[in-house]
């Protein structure tokens, strides 16, 4: 049991660039979210989803895109990168509302 | 707007002594309230969690105080050991409305917390 696995681990990019973060979990869980961690932010919410064909929008989801097309796989997206959004990225997993959030290990991105 | 806030943003305390961190909601509608520890490299994780209706939870050398009316709880460790040393965060959630909610979580600013030998 892999729990939640986040790939890559480290990501430099340049300014317009795109690419995806990957989230993988193996524990059937429902309830998938994206985070990003900025120094003296604490952890805000990206995105989210509820279960497979079901995303929505979290505190800070603008510059990003999810989708969610099988219970496992949760892909962030940035279609156009920007500098603000260099921060480290964490993706989460529980199995319903009222049970355990599990986080993945991050990834830090660095846009240039 | 900052719905929960955290404090200190970091802290140093010897071996052995007790640590405290503070956080202060604004939304009477949260109903659960975890705090997380975060290794440098890794994810957050769950150390411990705590309901409104108890003023109290203790798990070995970790406490959570909660004080409703006031809307603060706060972690203590007790004889903080070098291993405590990480990153500590607060978060409120909403567990128990009605049908669509999602218990999404809202977490503090964080605190880095230094247990020196």
């Amino acid at each position: 049991n892999a729990g939640v696995t986040q790939t890559p681990k480290f990501q430099v990019l340049k300014t317009g660039q795109s690419m995806t973060l990957q989230c993988a979990q193996d524990m059937n869980h429902e309830y998938m979210s994206w985070y990003r961690q900025d120094p003296g932010m604490g952890l805000r919410l990206i995105h989210y989803s509820v279960g497979a064909g079901i995303t929505d929008q979290g505190e800070v989801p603008n510059g990003y895109n999810v989708s969610r097309s099988t219970t496992e796989d949760f892909p962030l997206r940035l279609l156009s990168a920007a500098p603000s959004q260099t921060s480290v990225y964490f993706c989460a997993s529980k199995a319903g509302v009222r049970d355990t959030q599990y986080f993945g290990p991050g990834t830090r991105l660095t846009v240039l | 707007q900052q719905q929960v806030k955290q404090s200190p943003q970091s802290l140093i305390v010897q071996k052995g002594g007790i640590s405290i961190i503070n956080c202060a909601y604004e939304n009477t509608a949260f109903d659960y309230f975890p705090w997380y520890q975060q290794f440098p490299g890794k994810g957050p994780a769950l150390l411990i969690a705590i309901r409104p209706d108890v003023s109290e939870k203790k798990e070995g050398r970790f406490t959570i105080s909660f004080n409703k009316s006031a809307k603060q709880f706060s972690l203590h460790i007790m004889d903080s050991q070098p291993g405590d040393s990480a990153t500590y965060f607060c978060a409120a959630s909403m567990l128990y409305l009605g049908s669509g909610n999602t218990g999404k979580l809202i977490f503090g600013q964080g605190t880095t917390l230094q247990v020196k030998p």
